[in-house]
C-alpha cells in the first residue's frame, strides 16, 4: 500500500540551527511528494513539491530531494527562525480510480527557541 | 494564487443540530475537493472525496447519512453534519485541485466544530 513515515516529534532548535525532518515512503508507482505546514489553529499551506525522482523543491529557505533509492523526501532548512515553530506534513499523492488521493504522515512539531 | 476559502472558522452549537461548513475556490476551478478531519495533535484523515457534478467517495468508516457532502459547482463544496453530536466535535478541513496533472491539494483554513 501507501504510507508516509515522519520522524516523531517534537523537534526543539535553537534560533539559526540547521534544521532536518526525516520522511520516507512506501508507494505503488511514481507518486508525488509534499511537505505541508500547518500553523496553530489553521489549515495546511503548500510548503514544497517534487514530482518526480531527483526533483528537489524548494520554497523559503526550505528544501528537500526526491530520493526513488532511499524512497525519502527529507526536509531540511540551513538556518531556522522562531517563526518556523509549526507542524510539519509530509505527503505523497497517488492516482486512485476517481482521482488522485493524498497520504500524510503523522506530522512532526518544530519549535523554535529564540 | 490557488486559494481556499472555507467558512465558517468556528462554529459552536448544540447535540442534535444540523451544521453546514462551505469551501471555495476563489481563483481556480476545482475539479475535486476533499474533506478531512483531525483531532489534536494527530495527523488528517480523509473523510471523502467529491467531484464535481457526482457524488462524493466516502473512506471507508465513514457515514455517508451523516456527513453530507455537495460539490455542485467547480468553485464550492459544502460538507453538512447532520444531527450533530458531542463526538463530532473536531476540526475540519477541506481542500481543493484542479484537473491538471500533478497539481497539489490547497488547503484551507478549516472549521473548529464544537458540539455541546
Amino acid at each position: 500500500g501507501n504510507s508516509v513515515t515522519q520522524m516523531e516529534g517534537p523537534v526543539t532548535l535553537s534560533e539559526e540551527a540547521f534544521l532536518t525532518i526525516n520522511c520516507t515512503y512506501t508507494a505503488t508507482g511514481y507518486p508525488s511528494l509534499f511537505w505541508y505546514v500547518q500553523y496553530p489553529g489553521e489549515g495546511l499551506q503548500l510548503l514544497l513539491k517534487a514530482t518526480k525522482a531527483d526533483d528537489k523543491g524548494s520554497n523559503k529557505g526550505f528544501e528537500a530531494t526526491y530520493r526513488k533509492e532511499t524512497t525519502s523526501f527529507h526536509l531540511e532548512k540551513g538556518s531556522v527562525q522562531v517563526s518556523d515553530s509549526a507542524v510539519y506534513f509530509c505527503a505523497l499523492n497517488y492516482r486512485m480510480e476517481y482521482g488522485n488521493k493524498l497520504v500524510f504522515g503523522a506530522g512532526t512539531i518544530l519549535r523554535v527557541k529564540s | 494564487g490557488a486559494v481556499v476559502s472555507q467558512h465558517p472558522s468556528w462554529v459552536i452549537c448544540k447535540s442534535g443540530t444540523s451544521v453546514k461548513i462551505e469551501c471555495r475556490s476563489l481563483d481556480f476551478q476545482a475539479t475535486t475537493m476533499f474533506w478531512y478531519r483531525q483531532f489534536p495533535k494527530q495527523s488528517l484523515m480523509l473523510m471523502a472525496t467529491s467531484n464535481e457534478g457526482s457524488k462524493a467517495t466516502y473512506e471507508q468508516g465513514v457515514e455517508k447519512d451523516k456527513f453530507l457532502i455537495n460539490h455542485a459547482s467547480l468553485t464550492l463544496s459544502t460538507l453538512t453534519v447532520t444531527s450533530a453530536h458531542p463526538e463530532d466535535s473536531s476540526f475540519y478541513i477541506c481542500s481543493a485541485r484542479d484537473g491538471r496533472a500533478y497539481q497539489p491539494q490547497h488547503f484551507g483554513d478549516g472549521t473548529r466544530l464544537s458540539i455541546l
